[in-house]
Protein backbone atom coordinates (compact mmCIF):
# COMPACT_ATOMS: atom_id res chain seq x y z
CA UNK A 1 0.00 0.00 0.00
CA UNK A 2 1.58 2.88 -1.38
CA UNK A 3 -0.65 5.82 -0.09
CA UNK A 4 -0.54 9.09 -2.11
CA UNK A 5 2.39 9.04 -4.79
CA UNK A 6 3.31 12.36 -6.76
CA UNK A 7 5.29 12.23 -10.07
CA UNK A 8 7.71 14.25 -10.80
CA UNK A 9 9.71 15.39 -7.43
CA UNK A 10 11.05 17.88 -8.97
CA UNK A 11 11.11 20.22 -11.99
CA UNK A 12 11.64 23.26 -13.90
CA UNK A 13 10.17 24.95 -16.47
CA UNK A 14 10.38 27.68 -18.82
CA UNK A 15 7.43 30.37 -19.01
CA UNK A 16 5.35 29.17 -21.07
CA UNK A 17 6.37 25.65 -20.80
CA UNK A 18 3.45 23.42 -20.49
CA UNK A 19 3.56 20.09 -18.07
CA UNK A 20 1.66 17.47 -15.96
CA UNK A 21 1.75 16.55 -12.63
CA UNK A 22 0.45 13.20 -11.98
CA UNK A 23 -1.00 11.97 -8.63
CA UNK A 24 -2.23 8.25 -7.58
CA UNK A 25 -3.53 6.76 -4.45
CA UNK A 26 -3.98 3.44 -4.09
CA UNK A 27 -6.58 3.37 -1.04
CA UNK A 28 -9.74 3.47 -3.58
CA UNK A 29 -10.22 7.32 -2.16
CA UNK A 30 -12.98 9.06 -3.61
CA UNK A 31 -12.07 12.89 -3.32
CA UNK A 32 -8.81 14.33 -4.10
CA UNK A 33 -7.38 17.60 -3.86
CA UNK A 34 -4.40 19.58 -5.27
CA UNK A 35 -2.78 22.07 -3.17
CA UNK A 36 -0.13 24.50 -3.70
CA UNK A 37 2.35 25.10 -0.83
CA UNK A 38 4.39 28.64 -0.58
CA UNK A 39 6.67 30.30 2.11
CA UNK A 40 4.19 32.32 4.84
CA UNK A 41 1.18 31.47 3.27
CA UNK A 42 0.24 28.02 4.21
CA UNK A 43 -1.76 25.28 1.78
CA UNK A 44 -4.01 26.78 -0.91
CA UNK A 45 -6.97 24.72 -2.45
CA UNK A 46 -6.29 24.54 -6.47
CA UNK A 47 -8.85 22.08 -7.72
CA UNK A 48 -10.62 18.98 -5.85
CA UNK A 49 -12.84 16.05 -7.16
CA UNK A 50 -15.92 14.70 -5.60
CA UNK A 51 -15.26 11.26 -7.64
CA UNK A 52 -14.44 9.81 -10.71
CA UNK A 53 -14.84 12.08 -13.84
CA UNK A 54 -15.37 14.94 -11.40
CA UNK A 55 -13.29 18.57 -10.79
CA UNK A 56 -14.40 21.42 -9.24
CA UNK A 57 -12.68 24.95 -8.34
CA UNK A 58 -11.21 25.91 -5.11
CA UNK A 59 -8.97 28.55 -3.96
CA UNK A 60 -6.88 29.36 -6.50
CA UNK A 61 -7.39 27.47 -10.06
CA UNK A 62 -6.72 30.08 -12.29
CA UNK A 63 -3.74 29.18 -14.85
CA UNK A 64 -4.49 24.99 -13.41
CA UNK A 65 -6.44 22.55 -15.29
CA UNK A 66 -7.52 18.75 -13.72
CA UNK A 67 -8.92 15.39 -15.03
CA UNK A 68 -9.66 12.86 -12.61
CA UNK A 69 -10.31 9.99 -15.85
CA UNK A 70 -10.02 7.43 -13.08
CA UNK A 71 -10.52 6.89 -9.38
CA UNK A 72 -6.95 6.62 -8.53
CA UNK A 73 -5.01 9.04 -10.57
CA UNK A 74 -5.73 12.98 -10.44
CA UNK A 75 -3.42 14.85 -12.66
CA UNK A 76 -2.94 18.80 -12.83
CA UNK A 77 -2.24 20.50 -15.81
CA UNK A 78 0.01 23.67 -16.29
CA UNK A 79 -0.76 25.25 -19.81
CA UNK A 80 1.64 27.82 -20.04
CA UNK A 81 4.24 28.47 -17.04
CA UNK A 82 4.09 31.67 -15.29
CA UNK A 83 6.88 32.59 -12.35
CA UNK A 84 3.98 32.85 -10.55
CA UNK A 85 3.40 28.99 -10.44
CA UNK A 86 7.28 28.68 -8.79
CA UNK A 87 5.59 26.65 -5.53
CA UNK A 88 5.39 23.32 -3.87
CA UNK A 89 2.15 21.13 -4.76
CA UNK A 90 0.51 18.80 -2.83
CA UNK A 91 -2.24 16.23 -3.64
CA UNK A 92 -4.27 14.64 -1.02
CA UNK A 93 -7.16 12.13 -0.91
CA UNK A 94 -9.69 11.12 1.70
CA UNK A 95 -12.73 8.28 2.00
CA UNK A 96 -15.95 9.23 1.07
CA UNK A 97 -18.11 10.90 4.00
CA UNK A 98 -20.16 7.68 4.30
CA UNK A 99 -17.23 6.07 5.30
CA UNK A 100 -14.85 7.54 7.77
CA UNK A 101 -13.68 10.70 9.72
CA UNK A 102 -12.80 13.07 6.68
CA UNK A 103 -9.01 12.60 7.82
CA UNK A 104 -6.77 13.55 4.61
CA UNK A 105 -3.50 11.50 3.42
CA UNK A 106 -1.20 13.82 1.82
CA UNK A 107 1.99 13.26 -0.98
CA UNK A 108 5.24 13.82 -0.56
CA UNK A 109 5.10 16.84 -3.24
CA UNK A 110 6.47 18.63 -6.35
CA UNK A 111 8.93 20.86 -6.25
CA UNK A 112 8.31 23.02 -9.13
CA UNK A 113 10.24 26.34 -10.19
CA UNK A 114 8.83 28.52 -13.28
CA UNK A 115 12.05 30.55 -14.71
CA UNK B 1 -14.28 33.87 5.70
CA UNK B 2 -12.63 31.72 7.79
CA UNK B 3 -8.73 32.56 8.68
CA UNK B 4 -6.31 30.33 10.60
CA UNK B 5 -3.46 31.16 12.47
CA UNK B 6 -0.18 29.78 14.75
CA UNK B 7 1.51 31.59 16.90
CA UNK B 8 4.56 31.36 17.33
CA UNK B 9 5.93 30.82 13.69
CA UNK B 10 8.75 28.94 15.31
CA UNK B 11 9.76 27.53 18.23
CA UNK B 12 13.19 26.09 19.85
CA UNK B 13 12.67 24.00 23.08
CA UNK B 14 15.39 21.48 25.12
CA UNK B 15 15.01 18.25 24.81
CA UNK B 16 12.78 16.57 27.55
CA UNK B 17 10.69 19.93 27.76
CA UNK B 18 6.86 19.66 27.35
CA UNK B 19 5.17 21.85 24.90
CA UNK B 20 1.55 23.86 23.40
CA UNK B 21 1.59 24.84 20.34
CA UNK B 22 -1.53 27.40 19.55
CA UNK B 23 -3.66 27.00 16.25
CA UNK B 24 -6.74 29.66 16.33
CA UNK B 25 -9.44 30.10 13.77
CA UNK B 26 -12.23 33.03 12.97
CA UNK B 27 -15.06 31.18 12.74
CA UNK B 28 -16.90 28.84 15.01
CA UNK B 29 -18.56 26.62 12.52
CA UNK B 30 -16.07 24.01 12.00
CA UNK B 31 -16.79 20.04 11.19
CA UNK B 32 -13.56 19.18 12.05
CA UNK B 33 -10.05 20.32 12.92
CA UNK B 34 -6.56 18.09 11.79
CA UNK B 35 -3.14 18.27 12.79
CA UNK B 36 -0.28 17.33 10.73
CA UNK B 37 3.63 17.42 10.75
CA UNK B 38 5.50 18.29 7.40
CA UNK B 39 9.56 17.28 7.59
CA UNK B 40 11.38 19.56 5.76
CA UNK B 41 11.15 18.47 1.93
CA UNK B 42 8.11 16.21 2.80
CA UNK B 43 4.37 15.85 2.31
CA UNK B 44 2.21 16.37 5.51
CA UNK B 45 1.72 13.79 7.78
CA UNK B 46 -1.73 13.42 9.97
CA UNK B 47 -1.16 13.53 14.11
CA UNK B 48 -4.44 13.91 15.43
CA UNK B 49 -7.85 14.65 14.05
CA UNK B 50 -10.37 16.02 16.39
CA UNK B 51 -14.72 16.28 14.95
CA UNK B 52 -16.45 19.33 16.46
CA UNK B 53 -18.61 17.08 18.78
CA UNK B 54 -14.95 16.35 20.30
CA UNK B 55 -12.94 18.18 23.30
CA UNK B 56 -9.46 15.95 22.76
CA UNK B 57 -7.90 13.33 20.90
CA UNK B 58 -4.31 11.47 22.00
CA UNK B 59 -2.16 9.69 20.60
CA UNK B 60 1.57 8.35 22.65
CA UNK B 61 2.81 11.93 23.36
CA UNK B 62 0.62 13.62 21.66
CA UNK B 63 -3.12 15.55 22.87
CA UNK B 64 -4.94 17.94 20.72
CA UNK B 65 -7.81 19.68 22.40
CA UNK B 66 -10.55 21.70 20.98
CA UNK B 67 -12.45 24.42 22.20
CA UNK B 68 -14.88 26.03 19.22
CA UNK B 69 -16.61 28.39 21.15
CA UNK B 70 -12.91 30.57 21.57
CA UNK B 71 -11.54 29.59 18.50
CA UNK B 72 -8.72 27.87 19.69
CA UNK B 73 -7.16 24.50 19.10
CA UNK B 74 -3.77 23.40 21.38
CA UNK B 75 -1.67 20.50 20.55
CA UNK B 76 -0.03 19.22 23.58
CA UNK B 77 3.78 17.15 23.01
CA UNK B 78 5.02 15.14 25.89
CA UNK B 79 8.49 14.72 26.66
CA UNK B 80 9.87 16.34 23.57
CA UNK B 81 12.58 14.55 21.57
CA UNK B 82 15.15 16.33 18.56
CA UNK B 83 13.03 13.55 16.32
CA UNK B 84 10.03 15.70 17.09
CA UNK B 85 11.68 18.66 15.15
CA UNK B 86 9.72 19.66 12.59
CA UNK B 87 6.94 22.25 11.11
CA UNK B 88 3.48 21.26 12.50
CA UNK B 89 0.14 22.68 10.61
CA UNK B 90 -3.25 23.25 11.90
CA UNK B 91 -6.36 22.73 9.65
CA UNK B 92 -9.79 23.26 9.92
CA UNK B 93 -12.83 21.92 7.63
CA UNK B 94 -15.58 24.26 6.47
CA UNK B 95 -18.71 24.69 4.22
CA UNK B 96 -18.37 26.96 1.79
CA UNK B 97 -19.74 27.50 -2.20
CA UNK B 98 -21.57 24.04 -1.96
CA UNK B 99 -18.90 21.85 -0.39
CA UNK B 100 -16.57 21.21 2.22
CA UNK B 101 -12.85 22.25 2.55
CA UNK B 102 -9.92 22.66 4.63
CA UNK B 103 -8.15 25.87 5.57
CA UNK B 104 -4.65 25.63 6.70
CA UNK B 105 -2.47 27.66 9.17
CA UNK B 106 0.65 28.71 8.12
CA UNK B 107 2.52 26.02 10.70
CA UNK B 108 4.84 26.71 13.59
CA UNK B 109 8.51 25.52 12.92
CA UNK B 110 9.44 23.58 16.32
CA UNK B 111 13.36 22.31 16.86
CA UNK B 112 13.99 20.34 19.77
CA UNK B 113 17.42 20.61 20.77
CA UNK B 114 19.26 17.89 22.26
Amino acid sequence: NAGVTQTPKFRVLKTGQSMTLLCAQDMNHEYMYWYRQDPGMGLRLIHYSVGEGTTAKGEVPDGYNVSRLKKQNFLLGLESAAPSQTSVYFCASRKDFGQATYEQYFGPGTRLTVT
Amino acid sequence: KQEVTQIPAALSVPEGENLVLNCSFTDSAIYNLQWFRQDPGKGLTSLLLIQSSQREQTSGRLNASLDKSSGRSTLYIAASQPGDSATYLCAVRVRGSGTYKYIFGTGTRLKVLA
